[in-house]
């Protein structure tokens, strides 16, 4: 299948910096990216669905200016958490659709602590 | 509204047979997926179903019945590695996925 590469796998922050989460798909062209975010034992919640060029769609109850997306290429899409808290602290998920596909490839999630 | 729905947790023997079903309430639908999570990993893609009846992959099939928004995850031989949560989602009229809350699976010797 097709490969999404998401980088950093872990990172720790201190409370009011950003953090910039890179998502690319290594061999097909994204057109759509998907953001999740995931807390201990509950299922993915969808923050913003981005399609390349294109202004992010964002989820009810998700703050577009803290949780910044750009996809400005078909392979690269990026979450940035502005002044982040602790309670931002979870398991940031991306998932990469190509113009044909169906299935959306996952990367292999980020896992944010903020101190 | 758009529901998925699935069992909490279930709890199977090894080298057993589970059956973990999925219970749909879509606008349109356009396919639906079984993706398998463990604990601090990204979900993996099991199986898609746009068409009724079974899919067989090897220990692992999928069921799927649009008329009545039924579908269901069925793991043969269960081996210890095979605990994990198996999330449902449906991917709707626009092409997005509606995820089900998924459903912890927790293997016993």
């Amino acid at each position: 299948g097709a490969v999404v590469s998401q980088h950093p796998s872990r990172v720790i922050c201190k409370s009011g910096t950003s953090v910039k989460i890179e998502c690319r798909s290594l061999d097909f062209q994204a057109t759509t990216m998907f953001w999740y975010r995931q807390f201990p034992k509950q299922s993915l919640m969808l923050m913003a669905t981005s399609n390349e060029g294109s202004k992010a769609t964002y989820e009810q109850g998700v703050e577009k200016d803290k949780f910044l997306i750009n996809h400005a290429s078909l392979t690269l899409s990026t979450l940035t958490v502005t002044s982040a808290h602790p309670e931002d602290s979870s398991f940031y998920i991306c998932s990469a659709r190509g113009n044909r596909d169906t299935e959306a490839f996952f990367g292999q999630g980020t896992r944010l602590t903020v101190v | 509204g758009q529901n998925i729905d699935q069992p909490t947790e279930m709890t199977a023997t090894e080298g057993a047979i589970v059956q973990i079903n999925c219970t749909y309430q879509t606008s349109g639908f356009n396919g639906l997926f079984w993706y398998q999570q463990h604990a601090g990993e990204a979900p993996t893609f099991l199986s898609y179903n746009v068409l009724d009846g079974l899919e067989e992959k090897g220990r692992f099939s999928s069921f799927l019945s649009r008329s009545k928004g039924y579908s269901y995850l069925l793991l043969k031989e269960l081996q210890m590695k095979d605990s994990a949560s198996y999330l449902c989602a449906v991917m709707d009229s626009n092409y997005q996925l509606i995820w089900g809350a998924g459903t912890k699976l927790i293997i016993k010797p």
